[in-house]
């Protein structure tokens, strides 16, 4: 089955600095890579997503790269605010509809004033 | 309703004591997932309905795991003799397709459950 790893586990960014969550796969069939944010206590939301025809993607702040030969994908945020603190899940799947999801063990987050 | 709705949030059950874990989809979504979260974990996949078939029950850890969606819309875990291994958060989503083409998942807010 699928095996996503993530790294690291634990980020710590100063205000308005880049932060980059970095995620790897193994199963070169998955197409579709998510990224959920997770606050503490609260459910994992979808912030971005990519499927594997493109090779990044953006939304204001947040960018996703997807390297399929590599079996790598990575989460950028730029100008990191405080409430970006959060545990962060990339995931992997095969894209359809019955298809499961993989998740990575979570990168905390953390963004300092 | 607007979101994903589980119930309890909170659970606490001795060892050995039946729970009931309640999901209440997105209305018309057709698939349904249970997800485990551990502490300080990813979610890891349990099992998946579409409308009342169960279609991938891989992920359930023992026979003590039972998931039913009689109807295509509520779904029900049901752990017997709870462990404390059991201890975790349970997560519900529901999907549709969205507009990458990709089944797009919702999550509810989890029940917590400890088994002391």
């Amino acid at each position: 089955g699928e095996n996503v790893e993530q790294h690291p586990s634990t980020l710590s960014v100063q205000e308005g600095d880049s932060a980059v969550i970095k995620c790897t796969y193994s199963d070169s069939a998955s197409n579709y890579f998510p990224w959920y944010k997770q606050e503490l206590g609260k459910r994992p939301q979808l912030i971005i997503d990519i499927r594997s025809n493109v090779g990044e993607k953006k939304d204001q702040r947040i960018a996703v790269t997807l390297n399929k030969t590599a079996k790598h994908f990575s989460l950028h945020i730029t100008e990191t605010q405080p409430e970006d603190s959060a545990v962060y899940f990339c995931a992997a799947s095969k894209g359809g509809t019955a298809s499961k999801l993989t998740f990575g063990t979570g990168t905390r987050l953390q963004v300092t004033l | 309703g607007a979101g994903v709705s589980q119930s309890p949030r909170y659970k606490v059950a001795k060892r050995g004591q039946d729970v009931a874990l309640r999901c209440d989809p997105i209305s018309g979504h057709v698939s349904l997932f249970w997800y485990q979260q551990a502490l300080g974990q990813g979610p890891e996949f349990l099992t998946y309905f579409q409308n009342e078939a169960q279609l991938d029950k891989s992920g359930l850890p023992s026979d003590r795991f039972f998931a039913e969606r009689p109807e295509g819309s509520v779904s029900t875990l049901k752990i017997q003799r709870t462990q404390q291994e059991d201890s975790a958060v349970y997560l519900c989503a529901s999907s549709h397709r969205g507009a990458s083409g990709a089944n797009v998942l919702t999550f509810g807010a989890g029940s917590r459950l400890t088994v002391l």
